[in-house]
């Protein structure tokens, strides 16, 4: 069953912690997402990639950081340095970059800061 | 890139109304136009998209139009159903760029 993984579907953390998200997808897709998504607003890129150890910020990025050493692959950590980290984190991947149109996306992971 | 304005932010019909949200964008090289259904609790869908080059397209009960001059496209829904309740996106891409309005929540009551 192809699809995207992402893990865990919620976490608590405490200030000044470093927490990294999982995504995985085996849809053998080039390009992987990260989006934000907070209540009243639409979901905001935090990072992409289009292809493996090459990756871009999105309109978001300060606080986070990524990698893409595996197609399968991309991890985000949401670092101490985020100044508001709560909020529901999706992971999407596409065939060929924003071009093919389709993002499929995870089902989430909640991120909540005690 | 200025953001996609989506409206109205909530929306609530009888079952077998119709729906319509609307959302405006600002760049004229824009070329695609994909609306996400987001039901609760589960991942965000495409359900359908429109490119440039046409000015409506249907897929059963669901329909998007496109005014280029305008910049702006909708989403139509008839003969709404109770499951058709969800969250709905539209969403703009121009130049590898994708911008997603704020989102409408519409409630389909029975």
């Amino acid at each position: 069953d192809g699809g995207i993984t992402q893990s865990p579907k919620y976490l608590f953390r405490k200030e000044g912690q470093n927490v990294t998200l999982s995504c995985e997808q085996n849809l053998n897709h080039d390009a992987m997402y990260w989006y934000r998504q907070d209540p009243g607003q639409g979901l905001r890129l935090i990072y992409y990639s289009q292809i493996v150890n090459d990756f871009q910020k999105g309109d978001i990025a300060e606080g986070y950081s990524v990698s893409r050493e595996k197609k399968e692959s991309f991890p985000l950590t949401v670092t101490s340095a985020q100044k508001n980290p709560t909020a529901f984190y999706l992971c999407a991947s596409s065939t060929q970059g924003f071009r093919t149109g389709e993002l499929f996306f995870g089902e989430g992971s909640r991120l909540t800061v005690l | 890139g200025e953001n996609v304005e989506q409206h109205p932010s909530t929306l609530s019909v009888q079952e077998g109304d119709s729906a319509v949200i609307k959302c405006t964008y600002s760049d004229s090289a824009s070329n695609y136009f994909p609306w996400y259904k987001q039901e609760l609790g589960k991942r965000p869908q495409l359900i359908i998209d429109i490119r440039s080059n046409v000015g409506e397209k249907k897929d059963q009960r669901i329909a998007v139009t496109l005014n280029k001059t305008a910049k702006h496209f909708s989403l139509h829904i008839t003969e709404t159903q109770p499951e058709d309740s969800a969250v709905y996106f539209c969403a703009e891409y121009n130049n590898n760029d994708m911008r997603f309005g704020a989102g409408t929540r519409l409630t389909v009551k029975p």
